[in-house]
């Protein structure tokens, strides 16, 4: 059974940083892409961050561009996000996500970290 | 980007009705839209990949068709466990979207 599981969540100031982790079991990680999906309290899906298999192409979504960062070490089957000059809108419980092949679902979603800006 | 509008925002039903939520892209997509399900508190679950593809063990009562701009999820006979938000999403490009979501109550 393939599972992910998200850490690093916690209560950060704005302007502050924190780097999300995503351990892969059940799958040889380093054949797929992963993505960072978040969720507002009590709204919907943002799509936030993709990385493809190798580590070597990113995408962002222009909410987070140029503050938070993807990167994955497939020794450690582990997919992290920095996030970083956070806001108070960046408060949510980020998902980690595998990407799959036909049609790129996200198949597989962790439980989720819940990320919270406040001063 | 993609924008994708779900409609409606909200319906309620029955046990036994027959559901279908609308997605609309911005721009022609293919068949590039992926549908979820999620329940308070839980991470969201696949139900549908390529617009009409059926997740492995999801049940048959759903189902889902579309390409270009326009995408339906219908759920043919509505079961307790069902009440729930639905969202689509594209793949087409990114940056990938998300429709807002279709919260399907009890009436």
């Amino acid at each position: 059974e393939v599972q992910l599981l998200e850490s690093g969540g916690g209560l950060v100031p704005p302007g502050g940083s924190l780097r999300l982790s995503c351990i892969a079991s059940g799958l040889k990680f380093d054949n797929y892409a992963m993505t960072w999906v978040r969720q507002a309290p009590g709204q919907g899906l943002e799509w936030i961050s993709l990385i493809y298999s190798t580590g070597t192409t990113m995408y962002y979504a222009d909410s987070v561009k140029g503050r938070f960062i993807i990167s994955r070490d497939n020794s450690k089957n582990t997919v992290y996000l920095q996030l970083r000059s956070l806001r108070v809108e960046d408060t949510a419980v980020y998902f980690c996500t595998k990407m799959a092949g036909v049609a790129n679902p996200l198949d597989v979603w962790g439980q989720g970290t819940t990320v919270t800006v406040s001063s | 980007d993609i924008q994708l509008t779900q409609s409606p925002s909200s319906l309620s039903a029955s046990v036994g009705d027959r559901v279908t939520i609308a997605c609309r892209a911005s721009q022609g997509i293919s068949t590039y839209v992926n549908w979820y399900q999620q329940k308070p508190g839980k991470p969201p679950k696949p139900l549908m990949y390529a617009a009409s593809s059926l997740q492995s063990g999801v049940p048959s009562r759903f189902s889902g068709s579309g390409s270009g701009t326009d995408f339906n999820l219908t759920i043919s006979s509505l079961q307790p466990e069902d009440f729930a938000v639905y969202y689509c999403h594209q793949t087409y490009n990114t940056p990938r979207t998300f429709g807002q979501g279709t919260k399907v109550d009890i009436k």
